[in-house]
């Protein structure tokens, strides 16, 4: 499974980009890389995933590094609801496990 | 659709007691498993069940146990319950690459 390095914590202003990055340099190559947020007292939600090439949607972007050692989730705009802790996972999708790390904590100030 | 369920919501139990955490999904998932979450940790796997019928360990078993008789449900069973066991527990059930997660149990065993 592949190591995962995230910041411990991080804060952003509401209305702001914030940039969450994950290294991950021991991926292999069938690996997508998920990420999931945990609201505080909630499960874990989904957020997005990718393989190669960047990937937005509705909540995120996800900008891939082309060696995939490494990737950042971006918010474009961060409410005060963005607070929680970010996962950075991957993931080959055999359905075994998702192994969480500790993530990231955003906290986000009005 | 109500997606993943959990009951109870809390629960204290005393040392030596027993019980089930239940979970339902109504997804119609293969997958489900179970995770703990203790505090200021990343989650951790228990116990996991690919369909009805076969379940298989996870990275944290030990004093739980698990049956899937059927898609919809996946009980966790606590034996014996120890101080070690205080803990959140989450419920999940996956198809391809997406998961999706209970709102989880809070357990205390003192």
């Amino acid at each position: 499974d592949a190591k995962t390095t995230q910041p411990n914590s991080m804060e952003s202003n509401e209305e702001e980009p914030v940039h969450l990055p994950c290294n991950h340099s021991t991926i292999s190559g069938t690996d997508y890389i998920h990420w999931y947020r945990q609201l505080p007292s909630q499960g874990p939600e989904y957020v997005i995933h990718g393989l190669t090439s960047n990937v937005n949607n509705r909540m995120a972007s996800l900008a891939i590094a082309e060696d995939r050692k490494s990737s950042t989730l971006i918010l474009h705009r961060a409410t005060l609801r963005d607070a929680a802790v970010y996962y950075c996972i991957p993931y080959g999708g055999s359905q075994g496990n998702l192994i969480f790390g500790k993530g990231t904590k955003l906290s986000v100030k009005p | 659709n109500a997606g993943v369920t959990q009951t109870p919501k809390f629960r204290i139990l005393k040392i030596g007691q027993s019980m089930t955490l239940q979970c339902t999904q109504d997804m119609n998932h293969n997958y489900m498993y179970w995770y703990r979450q203790d505090p200021g940790m990343g989650l951790k796997l228990i116990y996991y069940s690919v369909g009805a019928g076969i379940t298989d360990k996870g990275e944290v078993p030990n004093g739980y146990n698990v049956s899937r008789s059927t898609t919809e449900d996946f009980p966790l069973r606590l034996e014996l319950a120890a101080p070690s066991q205080t803990s959140v527990y989450f419920c999940a059930s996956s198809y391809s690459r997406g998961w999706y997660f209970g709102p989880g149990t809070r357990l205390t065993v003192t």
